[in-house]
């Protein structure tokens, strides 16, 4: 099956930074990927969503400055927290819906990015 | 808004015995819903899907049953076993290719 990558898996910085979190479609091209974040014991909620190319569209009150995302191949979008604060600490969690098979909705997700904001 | 919801926020099972997770949407125009299965620091895992044309779907030991006149989806697994605990979402497909997300429910299997 379809496997999607995410890296790191787990990170921990100072309030203040930027972090980059690396998602990857292995085996399969993905026009289109997807970010959502979790906070403990919560559903996913949907971030912004990246196509291949072109800009991410965000969610209403996701802050588009503040996590950057940029989708510059067809097997790696990337996510930037910048200017991490213990509030943005969370599970990051892409997932990818795989080019060619329009008709398919389905989604593989990534193992998660676990951010802790110092 | 749209939204999707579930009835249990934690079931707790035999082991051995059949578990059944709800979920309730309220989008009639949705077309495709899934079930995830998510264990703890982990990314959900695919377990099964249907599409609307469908009421029931089955795969190895677990059946999706979709109920469009009340617009409820339901996850039954058979011989429930340890390794079946975690948190089990049901995802609604919005027409964009965007998932929207049920709040989740967590199987504990117990010995």
């Amino acid at each position: 099956g379809a496997v999607v990558s995410q890296h790191p898996s787990r990170v921990i910085c100072k309030s203040g930074t930027s972090v980059k979190i690396e998602c990857r479609s292995l085996d399969f091209q993905a026009t289109t990927m997807f970010w959502y974040r979790q906070f403990p014991k919560q559903s996913l909620m949907l971030m912004a969503t990246s196509n291949e190319g072109s800009k991410a569209t965000y969610e209403q009150g996701v802050e588009k400055d503040k996590f950057l995302i940029n989708h510059a191949s067809l097997t790696l979008s990337t996510l930037t927290v910048t200017s991490a604060h213990p509030e943005d600490s969370s599970f990051y969690i892409c997932s990818a819906r795989e080019r060619g098979k329009e008709g398919t909705d389905t989604q593989y997700f990534g193992p998660g990015t676990r951010l802790t904001v110092l | 808004g749209e939204s999707v919801g579930l009835h249990l926020p934690t079931l707790s099972v035999q082991e051995g015995d059949n578990s059944i997770i709800n979920c309730a949407y309220s989008n009639s125009a949705s077309d495709y819903f899934i079930w995830y299965k998510q264990e703890s620091g982990k990314g959900p895992q695919f377990i099964i899907d249907i599409r609307s044309n469908m009421d029931k779907r089955q795969g190895q030991r677990v059946t999706v049953l979709l109920n469009k006149t009340v617009k409820h989806l339901s996850l039954q697994i058979a011989a429930t076993q340890p390794g079946d605990s975690a948190v089990y979402f049901c995802a609604e497909n919005s027409g964009t290719y965007k998932y929207i997300f049920g709040t989740g429910t967590r199987l504990k299997v117990l010995a």
